[in-house]
């Protein structure tokens, strides 16, 4: 079936240290949407990337779509202590139009 | 302007009762959807609705039950509770989640 794969499932990094996590998906997506949850919290639309190869900037966070528009990764340079939480892909399959979501990347941050 | 509310926040059933989970939303927009989220896990899509009077499986469906009468809301009807369906439960309006409602099936 149609899966979004997404890597690492834990980071712990130092406060200050950059931070990436990375989405794939098996199938091509239309486009593909990122979400941030704090523990308790429910997610918390980022962004959306519609265009293959798009890359899209938000202060410290930079998010990109790949060419083929099957892979999308979203970094955080010199992370703080408000990035601790999950972050989630979610891809909007071309197919059939359905949302799947990976399974999150939760950061920790070290102080 | 609240955006997607849910209710109740928290619930405990025991098993075999029945429940409706209430989602609303404000922003007149047709596209809703209903997540389940297990411990440490990502979001699986229930059901979903591009509009009153339409409803779609997503990945796991089975248990539950949707209608769409109105544009504003949502509800997830739970029949038969389970012990596989303690989670906690998102309602979405297009990208924007709902607080979620906190389940326990005993």
């Amino acid at each position: 079936g149609q899966q979004v794969m997404q890597i690492p499932q834990y980071q712990h990094v130092q406060e200050g240290e950059d931070f990436t996590t990375y989405c794939n998906s098996s199938t091509t997506l239309s486009n593909i949407q990122w979400y941030k949850q704090r523990p308790g919290g429910h997610p918390v639309f980022l962004i959306q990337l519609v265009k293959s190869g798009e890359v899209k900037k938000q202060k410290r966070l930079t998010f990109q779509f790949g060419e083929a528009k099957k892979n999308s990764s979203l970094h955080i340079t010199a992370t703080q202590t408000t990035d601790v939480g999950t972050y989630f892909c979610a891809g909007r399959m071309k197919r059939d139009d359905k949302i799947i979501f990976g399974k999150g990347t939760r950061l920790h941050i070290l102080p | 302007n609240a955006g997607v509310t849910q209710t109740p926040k928290f619930r405990i059933l025991k098993i075999g009762q029945s429940m409706t989970l209430q989602c609303t939303q404000d922003m007149n927009h047709n596209y809703m959807y209903w997540y389940r989220q297990d411990p440490g896990m990502g979001l699986k899509l229930i059901y979903y609705s591009v509009g009153a009077g339409i409803t779609d499986k997503g990945e796991v469906p089975n248990g539950y039950n949707v209608s769409r009468s109105t544009t504003e809301d949502f509800p997830l009807r739970l029949e038969l509770a389970a012990p596989s369906q303690t989670s906690v439960y998102f309602c979405a309006c297009r990208q924007y989640f709902g607080p979620g409602t906190r389940l326990t099936v005993t």
